[in-house]
């Protein structure tokens, strides 16, 4: 069974630090994918990581992708309020992949405080 | 820009009724999606397609139903509600054009009293 999991699943951290977000996932992919979702809102496409090192950088956050240890990373840099929000990793369902299915992961829920 | 749309945001009912939720996108995707999610919980699949006229159960087993008959429009209705259903619905789409990364819509926020 493919499994995604995020950790940690909630975090409290103060503005300016540095922290963090690790997506293990459990089968065979090329590809991932992070989501940013705000309190009662919709899913917002934040990275898509195409191949094994990729690397994607927008502001205060940075993704990374290591397909052969199964695990992707989302840094935060010098934390600021606008950060607060749910963060989402997805990965594809290889073996039914002609579906476009995603499994998600159970979200990070990031709290900064001043 | 993603272009997809749910109507409505907001919905508050009574249980027994009829709805249909709404979702439409103008991308041309082939694929679409429906996720249910509590507030502050994870996303399940509840439906999927791949195409027109074909449609497939998600992981996540729902009373609702879907159709696909054109390629923009992906309702979801439940033929009678409960409180149960309470919940938020999210649609989706994607393509192999975009890698499969899927574009989400606004959601519509189900009350059912």
């Amino acid at each position: 069974e493919l499994k995604v999991e995020q950790n940690p699943l909630f975090l409290s951290m103060q503005e300016e630090k540095n922290y963090t977000i690790y997506c293990n996932y459990s089968t065979t992919s090329d590809r991932l994918y992070w989501y940013r979702q705000d309190p009662g809102k919709s899913l917002e496409s934040l990275f898509v990581l195409l191949s094994n090192g990729a690397v994607k950088q927008e502001g205060r956050l940075m993704a990374s992708l290591d397909t052969k240890a199964r695990l992707s990373t989302l840094h935060i840099t010098a934390a600021v309020h606008d950060l607060s929000a749910t963060y989402f990793c997805a990965v594809p369902m290889w073996l039914t992949f002609n579906t476009g299915k995603l499994i998600f992961g159970q979200g990070t829920t990031l709290q900064v405080k001043p | 820009e993603a272009d997809i749309y749910q109507t409505p945001r907001y919905l508050v009912i009574g249980t027994g009724k009829k709805i249909t939720l709404e979702c439409s996108q103008t991308m041309g995707h082939d694929k679409m999606y429906w996720y249910q999610q509590d507030p502050g919980m994870e996303l399940h699949l509840i439906h999927y397609s791949y195409g027109v006229n074909s449609t497939e159960k998600g992981d996540l087993s729902s009373e609702s139903t879907v159709s696909r008959i054109r390629t923009e429009h992906f309702p979801l209705t439940l033929e009678s509600a409960r409180p149960s259903h309470t919940s938020q619905y999210l649609c989706a789409s994607s393509d192999a054009g975009t890698g499969n990364e899927q574009f989400f819509g606004p959601g519509t926020r189900l009350t059912v009293l």
